[in-house]
């Protein structure tokens, strides 16, 4: 099992709409969440951290839950540079000392 | 400058070569990540550096990989004997501190092609 897992996508969806993506992690130890956004042969930059009690910045949501362990992010009323590669970014806080990242979730937001 | 840079952005080699990557971190930053993305992959950890504490390597793929910080600021990632499945862009990345949470701020690569 990948420490990291993530639906590949493509999430293809009009402008305006409501998309979210979902990502689980395997080392329930696991204490600092992250989302990153990649552009097309750029390198990733961080969107948002993800906290216990969930967080929003502006139309972006995103939420963890330890129980399951997962994390999701919500993008509402979808704007044409939303399009990207989303990243789900976890510290696994045990032996590799490094982030583990998620292999992404590809959206496309069409006019 | 403010970012990280890394050099060359571009390269090209013959398989067989070795090539030398270099990453200039923030200033101030004490961790160092070296990460391999394969075209239309996700990112392949590589190697990663905390201040003076011995480097996590576990992510290296093989022997012709070594990187190396010197005075806990530039770092070189060498590939001996270069292979086709070398290709890929190579990001360096820095952060202030990981364990407080940090986030970590990434070059914009060096692309290497091994033909």
């Amino acid at each position: 099992r990948k420490e990291v897992e993530q639906d590949p996508g493509p999430f293809n969806v009009p402008e305006g709409a409501t998309v979210a993506f979902n990502c689980t992690y395997s080392n329930s130890a696991s204490q600092s969440f992250f989302w990153y956004r990649q552009d097309c042969r750029k390198e990733p930059k961080l969107l948002m951290s993800v906290y216990s009690s969930g967080n929003e910045d502006g139309r972006f949501t995103a939420q963890l839950n330890r129980a399951s362990q997962y994390i999701s992010l919500l993008i509402r009323d979808s704007k044409l540079s939303d399009s990207a590669t989303y990243l789900c970014v976890v510290n696994p806080y045990t032996g590799r000392r490094a982030l583990t990242f998620g292999s992404g979730t590809r959206l496309q937001v069409q006019p | 400058g403010a970012g990280v840079s890394q050099s060359p952005s571009n390269k090209v080699t013959e398989k067989g070569k070795d090539v030398e990557l270099r990453c200039d971190p923030i200033s101030g930053h004490t961790a160092l990540y070296w990460y391999r993305q394969s075209l239309g992959q996700g990112l392949e950890f590589l190697i990663y550096f905390q201040g003076n504490s011995a480097p996590d390597k576990s992510g290296l793929p093989s022997d012709r990989f070594s990187a190396e910080r010197t005075g806990g600021s530039v770092s070189t990632l060498t590939i001996q004997r270069t292979q086709q499945e070398d290709s890929a862009v190579y990001l360096c990345a820095s952060s202030p501190l990981l364990d407080s949470g940090n986030t970590i701020y990434f070059g914009e690569g060096s692309w290497l092609t091994v033909v």
